[in-house]
């Protein structure tokens, strides 16, 4: 089965920085791969997802990706967060065998001003 | 107006008692899920649906049940609620197929089970 690893549980940065989120998954095929935020009292939203081609991947909000197979990884990156950046970050990757979604842990993101 | 909604977004019940979460959806999604989040667990599922009479269960299905009364609307209900229940429970939707499409999801129902 496949899985996914978000090693950070909680990350903190200031306002302006770059951020990278990790992602590690394990598939032993092409993985179909999505990150999705979910903001404070909200439900989650698609930031972007990777299913083959290039392996940077533009999002919403200013939000890349990039899936590495070497690594197995598909990390999350902003070159400047917003204080508006601040929420939970999952990352997901697509089962086809059984037609689910799997999702990792969470990274919660917190800013400082 | 949202797409995807859920009746209650708070809720506090007692052990014991029978819940139902109500979710509706206007993107005319034929799909439809329930997950429920837990601090360090993630998302997982719950139930979901790919039509009106195509109902599976999913990784942790015990102790719920769903009824998919037409295809704008999915109901999760907790029979006999019990404290280990509470989370926070999310219903999505998606046109086609969870592995490779997009997920819309409500904004939540937060279920404490006293």
């Amino acid at each position: 089965a496949q899985s996914v690893t978000q090693p950070d549980i909680h990350i903190t940065v200031s306002e302006g920085a770059s951020l990278e989120l990790r992602c590690n998954y394990s598939y032993g095929a092409t993985p179909y791969l999505f990150w999705y935020v979910q903001s404070p009292g909200q439900g989650l939203q698609l930031l972007l997802k990777y299913f083959s081609g290039d392996t940077l991947v533009q999002g919403i909000k200013g939000f890349e990706a990039e899936f590495k197979r070497s690594q197995s990884s598909f990390n999350l990156r902003k070159p400047s967060v917003h204080w508006s950046d601040a929420a939970e970050y999952f990352c997901a990757v697509g089962e086809i065998n059984t037609d689910k979604l799997i999702f990792g842990t969470g990274t919660r993101l917190q800013v400082f001003p | 107006d949202a797409d995807v909604t859920q009746t209650p977004r708070n809720r506090i019940t007692k052990t014991g008692k029978r819940i139902m979460l109500e979710c509706s959806q206007t993107k005319g999604h034929d799909r439809m899920y329930w997950y429920r989040q837990d601090p360090g667990l993630g998302l997982r599922l719950i139930y979901y649906s790919f039509d009106v009479k195509d109902i599976n269960k999913g990784e942790i299905s015990d102790g719920y049940s769903v009824s998919r009364q037409a295809q704008a609307k999915f109901s999760l209900s907790l029979e006999s609620a019990i404290p280990n229940q509470t989370a926070l429970y999310f219903c999505a939707t998606e046109a086609g197929t969870a592995a490779t499409d997009t997920q819309y999801f409500g904004p939540g129902t937060r279920l404490t089970v006293l």
